[in-house]
């Protein structure tokens, strides 16, 4: 059974940083592109990063571009979101989620249950 | 404003059938297979449909979806009360290279 479990969310001041953490079980990790994936309170699902099975490949939705980094660690089975310059504008839970293939372009099919950051001084 | 445009709601009673469309663009839902994700209340996403119109296993039949040039559409029949959710449609964007969601529909079962 693919088991995701994020950590490292909470509350930051606006300008901070966090490092969010994905910790995957039931599946060969090094197989499957990992995504992350913002909801921000009320609002819509918001895609955020990807990286592939090797993390040499990463994708980054416009508005995250230079203040977000994904990587992973394969040998400890799990992806990070590295966050810089936080507005409230990025406070939301944040899903980490295994996608169906290799590849960042394939599909989110496995859902952690989310970490919640709050940017707020 | 979401790239893929979902009505914010949708709402039928116990044994009807539902539609929830979603409209895109040449660049996503156009040239790229469409997903549909539910999320119960208070839980996160659940992939429903992948592929246009393929199920998980363990989703109902009853749950069924469609694609056509630039839109796609979540067909629910049969609705019970507890598919009470939102409802998401995601396509990979090759113009934007990442995922792009619908805004997401709320589900009412009356």
């Amino acid at each position: 059974e693919v088991q995701l479990v994020e950590s490292g969310g909470g509350l930051v001041q606006p300008g901070g940083s966090l490092r969010l953490s994905c910790a995957a079980s039931g599946f060969t990790f090094s197989s499957y592109a990992m995504t992350w994936v913002r909801q921000a309170p009320g609002k819509g699902l918001e895609w955020v990063s990807g990286v592939s099975g090797s993390g040499g490949s990463t994708y980054y939705a416009d508005s995250e571009k230079g203040r977000f980094t994904v990587s992973r660690d394969n040998s400890k089975n799990t992806v990070y979101l590295q966050m810089h310059s936080l507005t409230a504008e990025d406070t939301a839970i944040y899903y980490c989620a295994k996608c169906g293939s290799y590849s960042p372009e394939s599909r989110p099919t496995d859902w952690g249950q989310g970490t919640l950051v709050t940017v707020s001084s | 404003q979401s790239v893929l445009t979902q009505p914010p709601s949708a709402s039928g009673t116990p044994g009807q059938r539902v539609t929830i469309s979603c409209s895109g663009s040449s660049s996503n839902i156009g040239s790229n297979t469409v997903d549909w994700y539910q999320q119960l209340p208070g839980t996160a996403p659940k992939l429903l449909i992948y592929y246009n119109n393929q199920r998980p296993s363990g989703v109902p039949d009853r749950f069924s979806g469609s694609k056509s040039g630039t839109s796609a559409s979540l067909a629910i029949s049969g609705l019970q009360s507890e598919e009470e959710a939102d409802y998401y449609c995601a396509a990979w964007d090759d113009r934007l290279k990442g995922w792009v969601f619908g805004g997401g529909t709320k589900l009412t079962v009356l």
